[in-house]
């Protein structure tokens, strides 16, 4: 079946300890996001590849990152973790050959930092 | 930033009884998107709306893109135990398929015996 796979589903880091969480779509999207989602709160967009052009929110803190090496793969670095930083964090992907923005989610990978 | 407005916050209901939930906007959006959110895991898409005034049915769940596509409802008919979760509304925008999604703040719904 076609899918989002996020890997791991849960990551330790230590504060200040650069972390990278990764994410793999068998969809073939060409747009992949992530989006933060903390304790009993809605999930919020950080960034965006729309193919290899990124797009980044306003309030996205520059300690988190994003690479797309190619169509099926998207990272998610944090540089320096803060104790704040720790959530779920959820990859989606969309198509954009149509009019419609149905985004399809990955299982996350719930982030703690110590 | 756009908000969406979701209301009510939690329902506590029986086993077999309906569900209603809704969400509401001060701007107007393309598309409305339904998701559910079980613990630990990533939302999953129930139902997509694209036109105004649109009523789209999947199974036991039933949803309507407003009129004015400033709000949307959702409807479980017959409620079982595992519809219970996080249900959210998304918005989105964009008149192509690259845009983040709005989330509205969730409706948790929680079965009882």
């Amino acid at each position: 079946d076609a899918m989002v796979i996020q890997n791991p589903r849960y990551q330790v880091t230590q504060f200040g300890k650069p972390v990278t969480l990764s994410c793999s779509q068998t969809l073939n999207h060409n747009v992949m996001y992530w989006y933060q989602q903390k304790s009993s709160q809605a999930p919020k967009l950080l960034f965006h590849y729309y193919d290899k052009d990124f797009n980044n929110e306003a309030d996205t803190p520059d300690n988190f990152q994003s690479r797309r090496p190619n169509t099926s793969f998207c990272f998610l670095d944090i540089r320096s973790p803060g104790l704040g930083d720790a959530a779920m964090y959820l990859c989606a992907t969309s198509r954009d050959d149509s009019s419609y923005n149905e985004q399809f989610f990955g299982p996350g990978t719930r982030l703690t930092v110590l | 930033g756009q908000q969406l407005n979701q209301s009510p916050q939690s329902m506590f209901i029986q086993e077999g009884e309906d569900v209603s939930m809704n969400c509401t906007s001060s701007s107007i959006f393309n598309t409305w998107l339904w998701y559910k959110q079980d613990p630990g895991e990533g939302p999953v898409l129930l139902i997509a709306l694209y036109k105004a005034g649109e009523l789209t049915s999947n199974g036991r769940l039933t949803a309507q893109f407003g009129i004015t596509r400033k709000d949307s409802f959702l409807n479980i008919s017959a409620s079982i135990p595992s519809d219970v979760g996080i249900y959210f509304c998304a918005g989105s925008d964009s008149g192509g398929g690259a845009d983040g999604l709005t989330f509205g703040k969730g409706t948790h719904l929680i079965i009882q015996p």
